[in-house]
This record gives C-alpha cells, sequence and structure tokens, in this order.
C-alpha cells in the first residue's frame, strides 16, 4: 500500500504571509498532482507534476516534484483569504492516473485578513 | 464544457435502506471512478472502470456496495443496507486514458454526494 504523508494537517495563517505545505511517501509515482477542495465541492486540480525535480508556478504557487518522485511541496507566497481551503495530494503509479490515486489525508488551511 | 455531474447533492436515509448515486462523466472520458471521501480526509478509490468495465474493484466492500457502468458513460453506485458508518461523501472522477500510450490524463471530480445514515 502506497501511503501519502502531508504535513502540516492544519495551518492558520495572517494574509500576506508565506507557507508551504508538503507531501511525502517512501513510495515512487510516476506523476504527482495536487488538488484544492473547498467545503461541500469536489477536488479541483491544480496542477500535475511529472519529472522528478519539476518545478510548476501557478501565480503565486509554486509546485515541486522531488528528485526520486517521492515527495512534493506547494508554496504559496504572500497568501491571500481566497487560498483558504483544503489541500490534496495525490499520486499515480502508473501512466498518469489510469490506475486510480492514492491521496495523502490534506492539508486544511485558513488564511486570516 | 459540462464537468463530471453527480446526483442527488445529499442524501439522508436511515440505517438498513438502500441508496443508489449517479454519475455523468465529462463526453469522452472513457475511464470513470468511484471515490468515498469521509470527513477530514483524502479521496480512498472505491472502484474503477474503463469504457462498461470494472477494472479494480478491490476496495468495494462487496457485500453492500455494487456499482455499474452499463454503457460506458454514466455510472451507479448501490449500497444496501446502509449502515451508520457508511455516512461519507462519495464522489465520482473522470480521465481519458490513451491506451495505446497506456496514460491517463488528468482526473476531474465532480461535487460528490454528501449521505448521512442515521
Amino acid at each position: 500500500t502506497q501511503l501519502l504523508e502531508q504535513s502540516p494537517q492544519f495551518l492558520s495563517i495572517q494574509e500576506g504571509e508565506n507557507l508551504t505545505v508538503y507531501c511525502n511517501s517512501s513510495s515512487v509515482f510516476s506523476s504527482l498532482q495536487w488538488y484544492r477542495q473547498e467545503p461541500g465541492e469536489g477536488p479541483v486540480l491544480l496542477v500535475t507534476v511529472v519529472t522528478g525535480g519539476e518545478v510548476k508556478k501557478l501565480k503565486r504557487l509554486t509546485f515541486q516534484f522531488g528528485d526520486a518522485r517521492k515527495d512534493s511541496s506547494l508554496h504559496i507566497t504572500a497568501a491571500q483569504t481566497g487560498d483558504t481551503g483544503l489541500y490534496l495530494c495525490a499520486g499515480a503509479q502508473y501512466g498518469g492516473g489510469a490506475d486510480g490515486l492514492t491521496f495523502g489525508k490534506g492539508t486544511h488551511l485558513i488564511i486570516q485578513p | 464544457e459540462a464537468g463530471v455531474v453527480q446526483s442527488p447533492r445529499y442524501k439522508i436515509i436511515e440505517k438498513k435502506q438502500p441508496v443508489a448515486f449517479w454519475c455523468n462523466p465529462i463526453s469522452g472520458h472513457n475511464t470513470l471512478y468511484w471515490y468515498l471521501q469521509n470527513l477530514g480526509q483524502g479521496p480512498e478509490l472505491l472502484i474503477r472502470y474503463e469504457n462498461e468495465e470494472a477494472v479494480d474493484d478491490s476496495q468495494l466492500p462487496k457485500d453492500r456496495f455494487s456499482a455499474e457502468r452499463l454503457k460506458g458513460v454514466d455510472s451507479t453506485l448501490k449500497i444496501q443496507p446502509a449502515e451508520l458508518g457508511d455516512s461519507a461523501v462519495y464522489l465520482c472522477a473522470s480521465s481519458y486514458t490513451s491506451w495505446g500510450s497506456k496514460s491517463s490524463y488528468e482526473q476531474y471530480f465532480g461535487p460528490g454526494t454528501r449521505l448521512t445514515v442515521t
């Protein structure tokens, strides 16, 4: 069983601060996806990283895939209240996700005004 | 383009009653997934369909859960009889899988059905 450990589980910070969320595993994944989920909604895909060491930027969000493809991080610069939500990392072992994704438990992020 | 559609959005039933959830995936997506998400947790895969074939149902509690995707498009997930522990959000997702290259593109999720068993 592949496990993805996310940390921290909960994070509450002030608007304008920076933060980093981590996603770690002992297993190698062919790709890793980050989702954001708001209450009452399904997860919404933010980014997919495929290559070890890959870095992708989405406005104020920076995603990095570890060199060994076992871990990933999400860094948010100058957090805004609209960034509040549940951030989930999910790994695919084969072919980008055809086998179904293994999800971490998520990081509950609250950005206070 | 319409996203993944699920209904109902909310369902409250008494234990031992049956319940069914419906999902219509994004047009053209050949792979469909059902996930279960408990409060405060990440989604867990229940079953995966490639067209109309269930190719991974290892995590589906088959004594009470069943699913079908008869025409390879929309799908139904059923629980009979429901238990208190089944209270959760049931998410449907879809993706396009290219079998020639054995790769799948990203999964897109519906809004989920929140089930409460009393």
